[in-house]
């Protein structure tokens, strides 16, 4: 079985402050990690993914991501945001058990970014 | 390249009534996923068709169905309609069903039931 825990429901920050979104994970085999974003009235959109290999991994939007394996988390982070990345962000699992592609999402963390 | 599409994009049933809901994939996209998003239980998965067979499915009851047809389109039907069944409906296509790959969602459908 796999879980995904995305800390922070809510997230507030001033435009072009850093931002960090948390998820720690829990699975009993390796994981596949991804983090997808939600602009209000849209779909879901893959922002980045960690399958293997480097910890770090950069995605689209300036923002990027670091596995730490050890802490079983996998944070969000942008150095400087901008009044557009006010979204909704969820972070998801998959693991090497999984059948198909079927992920396990996080609750989800709304990011505000305030002028 | 023309995205996942969903329809149609908002309905509102009664309870008691059935919903058919459709996706189209992304040309060439083979394999089909379906998600309920609603703000308490957040994004669940529903089931994912791969070449016309169900390959996965999640906790939910029988009320729940799908099939996908030759074309790779797919259709979700929900009976006997519940008010727990207001939900936002996602689908997502992929190249294939592949727990490394990438999902592309459409806008969903959002259903609202009275």
């Amino acid at each position: 079985a796999q879980s995904v825990t995305q800390l922070d429901s809510q997230v507030p920050v001033f435009e072009e402050a850093p931002v960090e979104l948390r998820c720690n994970y829990s699975s009993s085999v390796s994981v596949y990690l991804f983090w997808y974003v939600q602009y209000p009235n849209q779909g879901l959109q893959l922002l980045l993914k960690y399958l293997s290999g480097s910890t770090l991994v950069k995605g689209i939007n300036g923002f990027e991501a670091e596995f730490n394996k050890s802490q079983t988390s996998f944070h969000l982070r942008k150095p400087s945001v901008h009044i557009s990345d006010t979204a909704e962000y969820f972070c998801a699992v998959s693991n090497e058990e999984t059948s198909g592609s079927r992920l396990t999402f996080g609750e989800g963390t709304q990011l505000t970014v305030n002028p | 390249k023309a995205g996942v599409t969903q329809t149609p994009r908002y309905l509102i049933k009664t309870r008691g009534q059935q919903v058919t809901l459709s996706c189209s994939p992304i040309s060439g996209h083979r394999s089909v996923s379906w998600y309920q998003q609603t703000p308490g239980q957040g994004l669940q998965f529903l089931f994912e068709y791969f070449s016309e067979t169900q390959r996965n499915k999640g906790n939910f009851p029988g009320r729940f169905s799908g099939r996908q047809f030759s074309n790779s389109r797919s259709e979700m039907n929900v009976s006997t309609l519940e008010l727990g069944d207001s939900a936002l409906y996602l689908c997502a296509s992929s190249l294939m069903p592949r727990r490394t790959g990438e999902l592309f969602f459409g806008e969903g459908s959002r259903l609202t039931v009275l």
